[in-house]
């Protein structure tokens, strides 16, 4: 199994959707989890952590279920500017500051 | 502020060159890290700096050699490369990445190198 894998997409979807990318990775003590953005030849940016209790940024929802390993992104009402491959990010054990990016799962929003 | 910021934005270079990436940040964070990005694949670390001490080099071959001058201050020099080394570099900083928030890494907007 691989530490963290994700949606192979890609994802088109009309202005307006709501959709949700998945994640599982493996290590069961892991204890830090993101979803980064990157857009097309730019570096990745945080667009958030996720945590037990779930949490939220506006259009943006993020979850984390332990004891499925499982971690999730949802975005409604989606814009053109979501467009971009999202990032699943999970840190590695017993390797200070070391991250593991999932392959990516491209999202591109049609008018 | 969470500018990391790297210089050049592109390079070229032949087989035999010397050259070597920048990469700055001024948030006062401790851990330090480059990656290599090809085209469609995510990021893969190639060192870790932690207190300015290299913590993690992921097999790297030698042609690719860190160094940290400073807390704010990464370098990466390049010697001899091969074509296949043409990629995005990425450097990124983090708080001290040790946990939660800690961990959180801050991009630079990457060298983009090509290897002729």
């Amino acid at each position: 199994r691989k530490e963290v894998e994700q949606d192979p997409g890609p994802f088109n979807v009309p202005e307006g959707a709501t959709v949700a990318f998945n994640c599982t990775y493996s290590n069961s003590a892991s204890q830090s989890f993101f979803w980064y953005r990157q857009d097309c030849r730019k570096e990745p940016k945080l667009l958030m952590s996720v945590y037990s209790s779930g949490n939220e940024d506006g259009r943006f929802t993020a979850q984390l279920n332990r004891a499925s390993q499982y971690i999730s992104l949802l975005i409604r009402d989606s814009k053109l500017s979501d467009s971009a491959t999202y990032l699943c990010v999970v840190n590695r054990l017993g390797s200070q500051g070391n991250l593991i990016f999932g392959k990516g799962t491209k999202l591109s929003v049609k008018p | 502020d969470t500018e990391v910021t790297q210089t050049p934005k592109h390079l070229v270079m032949g087989m035999t060159n010397k050259k070597s990436l920048k990469c700055e940040q001024h948030m006062g964070h401790r851990a330090m890290y480059w990656y290599k990005q090809k085209a469609k694949k995510p990021p893969e670390l190639m060192f870790v700096y932690s207190y300015e001490k290299l913590s993690i080099n992921e097999s790297v071959p030698s042609r690719f050699s860190p160094e940290c001058p400073n807390s704010s201050l990464l370098n990466l020099h390049l010697h001899a490369l091969q074509p296949e080394d043409s990629a995005l570099y990425l450097c990124a900083s983090s708080h001290d990445g040790t946990s939660g928030t800690k961990n959180i890494q801050y991009f630079g907007a990457g060298t983009r190198l090509s290897v002729l």
